[in-house]
């Protein structure tokens, strides 16, 4: 079985400042990592996904996120936020291979101050 | 543009009724899923379908019911048995020869249940 866990269901940031957004995953099998970004009352649109090769995965709207398998982590991170960026966001998991089922952490909210 | 359809947007239903949402892609995207989300909690499966005539449930089948007769559409009906309807819903599809897992999402649709 697979699992995500999003450290932080809320997460307050002013603008320009950089954040982080924590993920920590669990499977006894290799994977692929997946960020989603939801903004109110619509559906979910891929940021970045993490396949293999370089850990280092650059999304849309100049986010990234790194993959430390030691850590089982894959955290999303921008270094200078803008008020569009205020949505939820979701870490998705799933094995590697065919068709696998994806499963989704809880979200976090990301929420710039002006 | 391709992309998937959801419908209604909104919806209200009394207690005791079945409701069927509407899911409809242009994407030839073989595999199509259905999600529930819910405050704090995620995106949880439903029921999803790799193939024409075929599917299969996922963690929270009970109280839905699906079919899969044409290849570009995947309806979703809330039955009375499903105790607590009241959620956002989410249709998603995958490309059958995608090996990333990789989901395009609608835009949702809100069930309120009174």
């Amino acid at each position: 079985a697979q699992s995500v866990t999003q450290l932080d269901s809320q997460v307050p940031v002013f603008e320009e400042a950089p954040v982080e957004l924590r993920c920590n995953y669990s499977s006894s099998v290799s994977v692929y990592l997946f960020w989603y970004v939801q903004y109110p009352n619509q559906g979910l649109q891929l940021l970045l996904k993490y396949l293999s090769g370089s850990t280092l995965v650059k999304g849309i709207n100049g986010f990234e996120a790194e993959f430390n398998k030691s850590q089982t982590s894959f955290h999303l991170r921008k270094p200078s936020v803008h008020i569009s960026d205020t949505a939820e966001y979701f870490c998705a998991v799933s094995r590697k291979g065919g068709y696998q089922k994806v499963t989704f952490g809880i979200g976090t909210k990301l929420q710039v101050i002006p | 543009d391709g992309g998937i359809t959801q419908s209604p947007k909104y919806l209200f239903r009394k207690e005791g009724q079945n409701v069927t949402l509407s899911c409809e892609q242009n994407l030839n995207h073989d595999a199509m899923y259905w999600y529930r989300q819910d405050p704090g909690q995620g995106l949880r499966l439903i029921y999803y379908s790799q193939i024409v005539n075929d599917f299969q449930k996922g963690d929270i089948a009970e109280g839905y019911s699906v079919s899969r007769e044409k290849k570009e559409s995947f309806p979703l009906t809330v039955t009375s048995a499903q105790k607590n309807p009241t959620a956002f819903y989410l249709c998603a599809s995958k490309a059958g020869d995608s090996g990333a897992n990789v989901l395009t999402f609608g835009a949702g649709s809100r069930l309120t249940v009174l």
